[in-house]
């Protein structure tokens, strides 16, 4: 057990809607990041916030979101789905190294 | 970060010791060498990191060349819950630098 939370576990939804995934960190961590994993595709960094403040921007389009709240857990918005956003979402959280990061385990997305 | 280079695919029998090699001949004097696993489909898992001495944990060890240009990863005792993807990271171990870059790392496969 990492001690990073992500839910839901899996989701199923149709395309052109909206959903959001949650993540809390390890308790005390104040970095959280947002990866994609499709099944062509490698673990694909799309954004991170420290303590509230978005620090690094990825692959990540337009039509995605986050944000990272006082309470340091972040949430994913993922809209107008299209069916190649079908992936895995992982979240990590790490505290002062940023290199030693702990995966939740992830949230799988499907959309119809 | 700088660029690694690891082979597609390795096999090993159980209780033998694996050797993951990794090169990474650019890596910058600031830079440490990370290593994660991911087992199929769940959240990549840290393993390790070192800067240019030989580390060693409860999960592996880690050997570094005196140049820097390459490393290894050492599982002594292989099991089957060993075969996982594999991936050796460059990057500074501090709060700053750049992410967490998942390359396409080595999948290990762990035999009977």
């Amino acid at each position: 057990d990492s001690g990073v939370t992500q839910t839901p576990k899996h989701l199923i939804t149709a395309t052109g809607q909206r959903v959001t995934l949650r993540c809390s960190p390890r308790s005390g961590d104040l970095s959280v990041y947002w990866y994609q994993q499709s099944l062509d595709q490698g673990l694909q960094f799309l954004i991170q916030y420290y303590n509230g403040e978005e620090r690094a921007k990825g692959n990540i389009l337009e039509r995605f979101s986050a944000q990272q709240f006082p309470d340091l857990h972040s949430e994913l918005n993922l809209s107008s789905l299209e069916l190649g956003d079908s992936a895995l979402y992982f979240c990590a959280s790490s505290g002062l190294d940023w290199g030693e990061a702990f995966f939740g385990q992830g949230t799988r997305l499907t959309v119809v | 970060d700088a660029k690694t280079t690891q082979p597609p695919s390795m096999d090993c029998a159980e209780g033998r010791a694996a050797n993951l090699p990794c090169n990474h001949s650019t890596i910058s004097g600031n830079e440490y060498v990370y290593w994660y696993r991911q087992i199929h489909s769940q959240g990549p898992q840290y393993i390790i990191h070192g800067l240019k001495n030989n580390e060693t944990n409860e999960m592996a060890s880690l050997i570094i060349t005196e140049d820097r240009k390459s490393s290894t990863l050492i599982l002594p005792h292989a099991t089957l819950r060993d075969t996982a993807v594999y991936y050796c990271i460059v990057r500074p171990s501090n709060n700053a630098g750049n992410m967490l870059t998942f390359g396409g790392g080595t999948r290990l496969m762990v035999k009977p």
